[in-house]
């Protein structure tokens, strides 16, 4: 079974709303990167969340880990088609520090 | 759905040799691969781009001569760690893009391949 799983799969939204994508993992995570990633562009680093109960912003978009660090959300805040990509989440595990188990991404389009 | 295969996923070498990572896509014609690299506490960097025929693009810092890409078929990329170094060790990961049909894309990851250099 997965261990990490990410919703949705794909995401249409309006120009102007806002919307949420989840990660969610099957085990205490020890530390959530999350990255976008546009069609021929490498990924882009976004944020990365260690702490329990942490969340950071940059811009519109907003990363939240929970107090339990099992499941994370990505929060992007009045959409604009420059945020259409696949958003991707990476996991890392105590023990294996540096290899990332990564969700299966969602795929953002924004509508103008 | 699209698969990509990471090979080796845990290597070991001397220092002074060479290693041949492999990253495979299983069910699909992979148009452009990617190659990272992670350090520790730290986000996935680009290393280069490769299309299929063509020299790979690679990003600023990154030696050419060192980091060698070939892409010689759509389902098959190659990265070799030249004259590996203690320092060269780290995680590498491959991801493969294709095309769904315009404008639909799509992408997949290989698993990684932890390279320790002794």
């Amino acid at each position: 079974s997965q261990e990490l799983e990410q919703s949705p799969q794909s995401l249409i939204v309006q120009e102007g709303k806002n919307l949420t994508i989840n990660c969610t993992s099957s085990k205490t995570l020890y530390g959530l990167y999350w990255y976008k990633q546009k069609y021929g562009e490498g990924l882009i680093f976004l944020m990365m969340l260690q702490k329990g109960g942490e969340e950071k912003s940059h811009e519109k978009i907003t990363a939240k880990l929970d107090e339990k660090k099992q499941q994370s959300s990505l929060h992007i805040t009045a959409s604009q088609p420059s945020h259409a990509g696949i958003y991707l989440c990476g996991a890392e595990y105590g023990g294996s520090q540096g290899n990332l188990i990564f969700g299966k991404g969602t795929k953002l389009s924004v509508k103008p | 759905g699209a698969v990509v295969s990471q090979h080796p996923s845990r290597v070991i070498c001397k220092s002074g040799t060479s290693v041949k990572i492999e990253c495979r896509s299983l069910d699909f014609q992979a148009t452009t691969m990617f190659w990272y690299r992670q350090f520790p506490k730290q986000s996935l960097m680009l290393m280069a781009t490769s299309n299929e025929g063509s020299k790979a693009t690679y990003e600023q810092g990154v030696e050419k001569d060192k980091f060698l890409i070939n892409h010689a078929s759509l389902t098959l990329s190659t990265l070799t760690v030249t004259s590996a170094h203690p320092e060269d060790s780290s995680f590498y990961i491959c991801s493969a893009s294709f095309f769904e049909g315009f404008p639909s894309y799509g992408y997949t990851f290989g698993s990684g391949t932890r390279l320790t250099v002794v």
